[in-house]
């Protein structure tokens, strides 16, 4: 079936660093979207991506839709303590079932 | 705020109980959703609503009964659970389209089977 790697799985970084997050699939896809959760709460999207090459900003947060669609990435400038979360990545198929694919997730700490 | 309301938030129940958790959205969508999560696992899609319709089962335990009463309330019914039913699990709602579809997500239930 379809399925999404999302890498890494976990990070540990210190406050201020940047982070980079990817996910890649042998699908294509034709929106690509970046979620974050909280501890004990739903996730929350961040960015939605629907064209090859987007390049899209949500504060430091800024994502890429690949340009093979089979791919996106995520990054996050300068972290700070509460971008701590677990960052998802999902993508909607092409085709009429429009099927969203989630990814693994990605476990964000950050050091102050 | 999402726009999208889980009641209740934590829920613990025995394995003969009978309980159904309730999901509400405000946001004038379409199409909504019952996704599982469970420890180091990734979101499992349970059912799909769109217009009140159920359109997916991914292959769910007929312990775990939805009701979709209209485009706005969504529910999920449970009884008889087992132990590794033990998950939050998720609503979600989004518009109904082909392409650029957005899943806006609640808070879920945190759900715990003794």
């Amino acid at each position: 079936g379809q399925q999404l790697n999302q890498s890494p799985q976990s990070m540990f970084i210190q406050e201020g660093e940047d982070v980079s997050m990817n996910c890649t699939s042998s699908s294509i896809f034709n929106t690509w979207l970046w979620y974050k959760q909280d501890p004990g709460e739903g996730p929350v999207l961040l960015i939605a991506l629907y064209k090859a090459g987007e390049l899209t900003s949500n504060g430091r947060l800024t994502a890429q839709f690949g340009i093979t669609r089979k791919d996106s990435f995520l990054n996050i400038s300068a972290s700070i303590p509460s971008d701590v979360g677990i960052y998802f990545c999902a993508g909607q198929l092409t085709g009429n079932t429009g099927k969203l694919i989630f990814g693994q997730g990605t476990t964000l700490q950050v050091k102050p | 705020e999402t726009g999208v309301t889980q009641t209740p938030r934590h829920l613990v129940m025995g394995m003969t109980n009978k309980k159904s958790l309730k999901c509400e959205q405000h946001l004038g969508h379409n199409a909504m959703y019952w996704y599982k999560q469970s420890a180091k696992k990734p979101l499992e899609l349970m059912f799909v609503y769109n217009f009140k319709e159920q359109t997916e089962n991914n292959s769910v335990p007929s312990r775990f009964s939805p009701e979709c009463p209209n485009s706005s309330h969504l529910f999920l019914h449970l009884h008889t659970l087992q132990p590794e039913d033990s998950a939050l699990y998720l609503c979600a709602s989004s518009q109904v389209t082909g392409t650029g579809k957005k899943l806006f997500f609640g808070s879920g239930t945190q759900l715990s089977v003794l």
